[in-house]
């Protein structure tokens, strides 16, 4: 079966503090693997992504990502945390298995405190 | 222009009403999905177009009726709906190549707040 497990609900971070954000998949199939952001009332926008080239992944805003085979897991991360980081993060897994599915993370709440 | 828009932003309806939402997009992306986000959870896919056909319907009820019209466009006819129908409406778009689409990012619009009455 398919899945995407992000394992925290919700993280808390003092500004100028790393952020790092876990997302485990379960897949079958090789996976295009997505972060993308939710500031409240707002639309999702893409962090970044990995589609099978290099497994250290740059995205916008400071963030990275790195895609571990062995442990299947796509972790975000961030040196230091900005308020404006403050948002939802969905982890979000595309598989085409003869047809296509995407499977969205529960999501994770950041939380920034000055 | 790699935006996505969305219209309405807000609507409210009541039961036996029926109303449309909107998106548009003029990136050239050959692939354009909705979904439906309830309050504290992630967007759940309903439908997918590929190249202006119904590629992916995620057993949506028949009150939601997707239609895409062009390549740019993709509309959302909404008819009888209920108050757990209530919800942030997503449109996105996505490049697709020989129909494929899972493996490109997907950029969202705003969203359209939708209310029933």
């Amino acid at each position: 079966a398919q899945s995407v497990t992000q394992l925290d609900s919700h993280v808390s971070v003092s500004e100028g503090t790393p952020v790092l954000l876990r997302c485990n998949y379960s897949s079958s199939y090789s996976p295009s693997l997505f972060w993308y952001v939710q500031h409240p009332n707002k639309g999702l926008q893409l962090l970044l992504k990995y589609t099978s080239a290099a497994t250290l992944v740059k995205g916008i805003n400071g963030f990275e990502a790195e895609f571990k085979k062995s442990e299947t897991s796509f972790h975000l991360t961030k040196p230091s945390a900005h308020m404006s980081d403050a948002a939802e993060y969905f982890c979000v897994v595309n598989i085409r298995t003869g047809g296509f599915k995407t499977i969205f993370g529960a999501g994770t709440r950041l939380f920034v405190k000055a | 222009d790699t935006e996505v828009t969305q219209t309405p932003k807000h609507l409210v309806m009541g039961m036996t009403n029926k109303k449309s939402l909107k998106c548009e997009q003029h990136m050239g992306h050959r692939a354009m999905y909705w979904y439906k986000q309830k309050a504290k959870k992630p967007p759940e896919l309903m439908f997918v177009y590929s190249y202006e056909k119904l590629s992916i319907n995620e057993s949506v009820p028949s009150r939601f009726s997707p239609e895409c019209p062009n390549s740019s466009l993709l509309n959302l006819h909404l008819h009888a709906l209920q108050p757990e129908d209530s919800a942030l409406y997503l449109c996105a778009s996505s490049p697709a190549q020989n129909r494929d689409f899972g493996s490109y990012e997907q950029y969202f619009g705003p969203g359209t707040r939708l209310t029933v009455t």
